[in-house]
């Protein structure tokens, strides 16, 4: 069974709305959990690494107040994308990373903003 | 340069042919290397660690080369089930966490 949930697995809406995407661990406690972003055809690029109680780390190039991130329990991340546009729609993954755990990837989130 | 590199293909192959992946990676110190399958649409599955004496699991062989920093995937007795995009997948060394650094896959299809 999954040990990684993402929510909602595919969103539609229109450009300016804010969308908030879940990333949960089932049964274990996920002190690292990641964000990926994939757009057609291209590799998995990771966006932050986000760790329980601290403020995540964003790789080069992704703006921090338009994804917002907060990981305020062992098993939860949210991923925000904020005043979301057309160049925003891509497909999101999550993964967590726990003690003896390894990384388990989420269903993805197929974002679609029109 | 791309961190990991891999021929995206599409291989196209019959069922029952023997096929061959190849990747690879600029950072030397890279601790971690995998392959992951992704479907269409879907999020990506871990198929295999990747360890220097090689190792295999059922019609799936891996081989890393640290020298050539060179990673392969061989899959024997193709089915129509391993039609997918397989990614190259290495943990550089950064010192701590599980950071992976995906290559752009290479899609198989495999036809009857």
């Amino acid at each position: 069974g999954a040990v990684v949930s993402q929510h909602p697995s595919w969103v539609i809406c229109k450009s300016g709305t804010s969308v908030k995407i879940e990333c949960r661990s089932l049964d274990f406690q996920a002190t690292t959990m990641f964000w990926y972003r994939q757009f057609p055809k291209q590799s998995l690029m990771l966006m932050a690494t986000s760790n329980e109680g601290s403020k995540a780390t964003y790789e080069q190039g992704v703006e921090k107040d338009k994804f917002l991130i907060n990981h305020a329990s062992l098993t939860l991340s949210t991923l925000t994308v904020t005043s979301a546009h057309p160049e925003d729609s891509s497909f999101y993954i999550c993964s967590a990373f726990g003690q003896n755990q390894p990384q388990h990837f989420g269903d993805g989130t197929r974002l679609s903003i029109l | 340069r791309k961190e990991v590199e891999q021929d995206p293909g599409p291989f196209n192959v019959p069922e029952g042919a023997t096929v061959a992946f190849n990747c690879t990676y600029s950072n030397s110190a890279s601790q971690s290397f995998f392959w992951y399958r992704q479907d269409c649409r879907k999020e990506p599955k871990l198929l295999m660690s990747v360890y220097s004496s090689g190792n295999e699991d059922g019609r799936f062989t891996a081989q890393l080369n640290r020298a050539s920093q060179y990673i392969s995937l061989l899959i024997r007795d193709s089915k129509l089930s391993d039609s997918a995009t397989y990614l190259c997948v290495v943990n550089p060394f950064t010192g701590g966490g599980n950071k992976l650094t995906f290559g752009t896959g290479t899609q198989l299809k495999v036809e009857l």
